[in-house]
């Protein structure tokens, strides 16, 4: 079975402090895709990241960053220097190798950056 | 501008009459499919297309149906609403590209509520 687990429900953080958002995936597949997705409280959904399970390479984009280790089955999002705008939910996803595009989405980490 | 449009935002019915949300996605996408969210469940899949004319259930199929009559319309339908279905709904969409790893693009989102 695939399953994602995002074990912090919420973290709270002040202005300009790093954070990192935990994801922790299990799948049997040997080909799959991790994803992360921003629900800023406006309630979209924002496509951040997707990544292949053969491309183990970090990945830096301004302020976020993403560390893929598959010897743990972890995909953590590191926010650096955190601003209030990005203070929403988080959500991690995994899609398996098959035809189909379904997204297993973790329960999602809401992040609060106070000023 | 390549969008998901979901319709209506809001949509508060009482228990029992039938409503329709509409998706439309106008990027020519095979893939489309729709999700619930609800708190500390994350996003769930309701039903997903990978075409016209084909649809197929997702991990929570009860109580809703879909069609897929145009490519670039993938209606949610609840033929007897209840109260347990008051959620935040979600269409998608993607291409359809070898093992799917196209990211699912979102649409704004239906906050139902049923009384």
């Amino acid at each position: 079975a695939q399953k994602v687990t995002q074990a912090q429900t919420e973290i709270s953080v002040v202005e300009k402090e790093d954070v990192t958002l935990d994801c922790v995936y299990e799948t049997r597949d040997t080909t799959y895709y991790l994803f992360w997705y921003k629900q800023p409280p406006s309630g979209e959904l924002v496509f951040l990241i997707r990544r292949n399970s053969f491309d183990e390479q970090n990945e830096i984009s301004g302020r976020y960053s993403w560390n893929f280790q598959k010897s743990t089955s972890s995909f953590n999002f590191t926010i650096t220097a955190s601003q209030v705008v990005d203070s929403a939910v988080y959500f991690c996803a995994l899609k398996g190798g098959g035809a189909t595009n379904k997204l297993i989405f973790g329960t999602g980490t809401l992040l609060a950056v106070q000023p | 501008e390549a969008q998901v449009t979901q319709n209506p935002r809001y949509l508060i019915t009482v228990t029992g009459k039938k409503l329709t949300v509409t998706c439309s996605q106008n990027m020519n996408h095979e893939y489309m499919s729709w999700y619930r969210q609800d708190p500390g469940l994350g996003l769930r899949q309701i039903y997903y297309s990978m075409n016209v004319e084909v649809t197929d259930k997702g991990d929570v199929p009860e109580g809703y149906k879909v069609s897929r009559k145009e490519k670039r319309n993938f209606p949610l339908i609840l033929e007897s609403p209840s109260p347990n279905q008051t959620s935040l709904y979600f269409c998608a969409s993607s291409l359809l590209s070898g093992y799917g790893s196209s990211p699912l693009h979102f649409g704004n989102g239906t906050r139902l509520t049923v009384t």
